[in-house]
């Protein structure tokens, strides 16, 4: 089967770092993806994890624990423009599933 | 990545009407998908259009009520047939390259109300 959580909504100020978590239970799973949604628009690639530990990607890194089930997307030095919703999505066997999505508000 | 359009971008239609969304990719890809992203929800795998053959659908879903096309492996198209309003929804192709772990990418969407 196939499960993925993570938080509804997250607030963050400008400047500062926020950390999005997901867990996931995905059969023959094989990476884990991060993607960023704007309102009204279509969701954009930024990762995807295959092995355990963290990828840095300039002010984006993400992280991978696969015997935990768990991953993170860091973001740091956050700017007004990263206000939106972060998907996490499972690669598993001939399907990749996507979790419902964080909404990120970053205030000033 | 490729660059991926759709058209209609966004549609009002009437109940028991259908509206065919067509899905344009620049370049040969393997894997086309679709998707629907119902307000404040997360995308839900529709189908996948394979080339040549008849799409293969995820449970809930149905040849019948979405009609998929693949006559090639830059182009696809999907049906919303016999529409309800519980249709009016975002729906969005993506493209792999090759295999269905690879990265997808999106195309704009497709904004559909049904009245």
């Amino acid at each position: 089967g196939q499960n993925i959580d993570q938080p509804t909504e997250m607030t963050a100020t400008e400047g500062a770092i926020v950390q999005i978590n997901c867990t996931y239970q995905t059969s023959g799973f094989n990476g884990l993806f991060w993607y960023q949604q704007h309102a009204g628009e279509a969701p954009t690639f930024l990762s995807y994890n295959v092995l355990d530990g963290l990828e840095e990607k300039g002010r984006f890194s993400s992280f991978l624990s696969r015997s935990k089930g768990y991953s993170y997307l860091l973001l740091k030095e956050l700017q007004m423009k990263d206000s939106a919703s972060y998907l996490c999505a499972a690669s598993g066997y001939q399907k990749v599933t996507f979790g419902t999505g964080t909404k990120l508000q970053v205030i000033p | 990545s490729a660059v991926i359009s759709q058209k209609p971008s966004r549609d009002i239609c009437q109940r028991g009407t259908s509206l065919t969304i067509q899905c344009q990719v620049d370049s040969q890809v393997t894997m086309m998908f679709w998707y629907r992203q119902q307000p404040g929800q997360s995308l839900t795998l529709i189908a996948t259009a394979n080339q040549g053959s008849e799409a293969t659908y995820e449970s809930g879903f149905v040849i019948d009520k979405f009609p998929i096309s693949r006559p090639n492996l830059t182009f696809s198209t999907l049906t919303v047939s016999n529409m309800s309003p519980e249709d009016s929804s975002i729906y969005l192709c993506s493209v792999a390259a090759r295999e269905v772990q690879e990265t997808q990418y999106f195309g704009p969407g497709t904004r559909l109300l049904v009245l």
